[in-house]
């Protein structure tokens, strides 16, 4: 069974930095891209960033670029979220999401955790 | 960035009612579109992708097609279990977005 498990969430300050984490397991994780997908409280969903299967290739949302940076430890089975620069519009509750296919482009996301809540507030 | 549309923003409806939910996309995407339903406080679920391929566990009542750039949820019977809010999302282009929602409730 497919379980994605996230973790390191909770309350930062502005301009501070929290890393989320993403335990994978029930199936063979280094074959699959992988990414995080946000829901600020009441709204929609935004995707993030994706990362390949190998880690060799990433992608961010503009709104995050420069500030996040999304990495994995296929020895681990889990996948990070790095998040600096925090800002209020950071807060939303956080998803990783596993692609359906092996490739990390034109795959929908078929298996995701349940998430972990990012506030960001002084 | 393709900014995805959906239609309506919210429905009410019966059991056993037919719910028709559209997508519009303002470029071509091909069939890469997808829909997934989300119930309050879970993580969205995968019900179709490639505009119309069921994921493997979802019931038959849920179908997708597409017609150009429009794309169609459509719950053939409606149950107490699809009371939920539905997004669509298109995985043709990074950054992939999705549509906004539509909130069905029990009318």
């Amino acid at each position: 069974e497919v379980q994605l498990v996230e973790s390191g969430g909770g309350l930062a300050q502005p301009g501070g930095s929290l890393r989320l984490s993403c335990a994978a397991s029930g199936f063979p994780f280094s074959s699959n891209a992988m990414n995080w997908v946000r829901q600020a409280p009441g709204k929609g969903l935004e995707w993030v960033s994706l990362i390949s299967g190998s880690g060799d290739k990433t992608y961010y949302a503009d709104s995050v670029k420069g500030r996040i940076t999304i990495s994995r430890d296929n020895s681990k089975n889990t996948l990070y979220l790095q998040m600096n620069s925090l800002r209020d519009e950071d807060t939303a509750t956080y998803y990783c999401a596993k692609n359906l296919g092996q490739w990390e482009l034109l795959q929908p996301f078929d298996y995701w955790g349940q998430g972990t809540l990012v506030t960001v507030s002084s | 960035d393709i900014q995805m549309t959906q239609s309506p923003s919210s429905l009410s409806a019966s059991v056993g009612d037919r719910v028709i939910i559209t997508c519009r996309a303002p470029q071509s995407i091909s069939t890469y579109l997808n829909w997934y339903q989300q119930k309050p406080g879970k993580a969205p679920k995968l019900l179709i992708f490639a505009a119309s391929t069921l994921q493997t566990g979802v019931p038959s009542r849920f179908s997708g097609s597409r017609s150009g750039t429009d794309f169609t949820l459509i719950i053939s019977s409606l149950q107490p279990e699809d009371f939920a809010t539905y997004f669509c999302q298109q995985n043709y282009n990074v950054p992939f977005t999705f549509g906004p929602g539509t909130k069905v409730d029990i009318k």
